[in-house]
């Protein structure tokens, strides 16, 4: 099976705009969760979606939002970027809400 | 939440050497899974490992869920093993607030 895929890979955003990210899960996963990435705090979640209800959501803003499409593919989308928003972003995919496979992450710099 | 306690912070070994890494965590869980982050980023899948022993190659990982450890044990280290690795747990009950991770630790092999 092909592992989970994240698009784009690298983006740069300027401060105030927005971005969506994409990832698609292992064949057959129902549940995609987001994950965050800073030197500073580390690795955090970001929410969990499974058929398409977000189920499960981590201590972040409201600008920070996501869905998922009936094929399990999912989309995150943060508004009114800001600096602090710079990181590496995984997307994982599972079964249940158990062992995780990761993607490869997107890295998103803004200026 | 579920705190997860990582250590040592850092590792610097000589190729060949054996190393242990420690993974303490606050309250029962449902699932633990040990990751290679490589430099790149992506999170490499080790072990899911709620509890009890596993082997993989010169890798193994021991659970004792009832006092919240894991270890992670690295033998005939290689070049290639560096990096940082995660311990990340999910509390039992539904798995509700995504992985949490540890602070991770960083192995660096030496030649």
């Amino acid at each position: 099976k092909a592992g989970v895929t994240q698009t784009p890979r690298y983006l740069i955003k300027t401060r105030g705009q927005q971005v969506t990210l994409s990832c698609s899960p292992i064949s057959g996963h129902r549940s995609v969760s987001w994950y965050q990435q800073t030197p500073g705090q580390g690795l955090q979640f970001l929410f969990e979606y499974f058929s398409e209800t977000q189920r499960n959501k981590g201590n972040f803003p409201g600008r920070f939002s996501g869905r998922q499409f009936s094929n399990s593919r999912s989309e995150m989308n943060v508004s009114t970027l800001e600096l602090g928003d710079s990181a590496l972003y995984l997307c994982a995919s599972s079964e249940q809400t158990y062992e995780q496979y990761f993607g490869p992450g997107t890295r998103l710099t803004v200026t | 939440g579920i705190q997860v306690e990582q250590s040592p912070p850092d590792l610097i070994l000589q190729e060949g050497a054996n190393s242990t890494l420690r993974c303490n965590f606050s309250d029962s869980v449902n699932n633990l899974q040990w990751f290679h982050q490589n430099p790149w980023g992506q999170l490499i899948n080790l072990f899911y490992i709620p509890s009890g022993t596993k082997q993989n190659g010169r890798l193994s990982a021991t659970t004792v869920a009832t006092e919240r450890y894991s270890l992670l044990y690295i033998s005939s280290s290689q070049t290639t093993d560096s990096g940082v690795y995660f311990c990340a747990v999910q509390p039992s009950g539904g798995g509700a607030d995504g992985l949490t991770f540890g602070k991770g630790t960083h192995l660096i092999i030496q030649p």
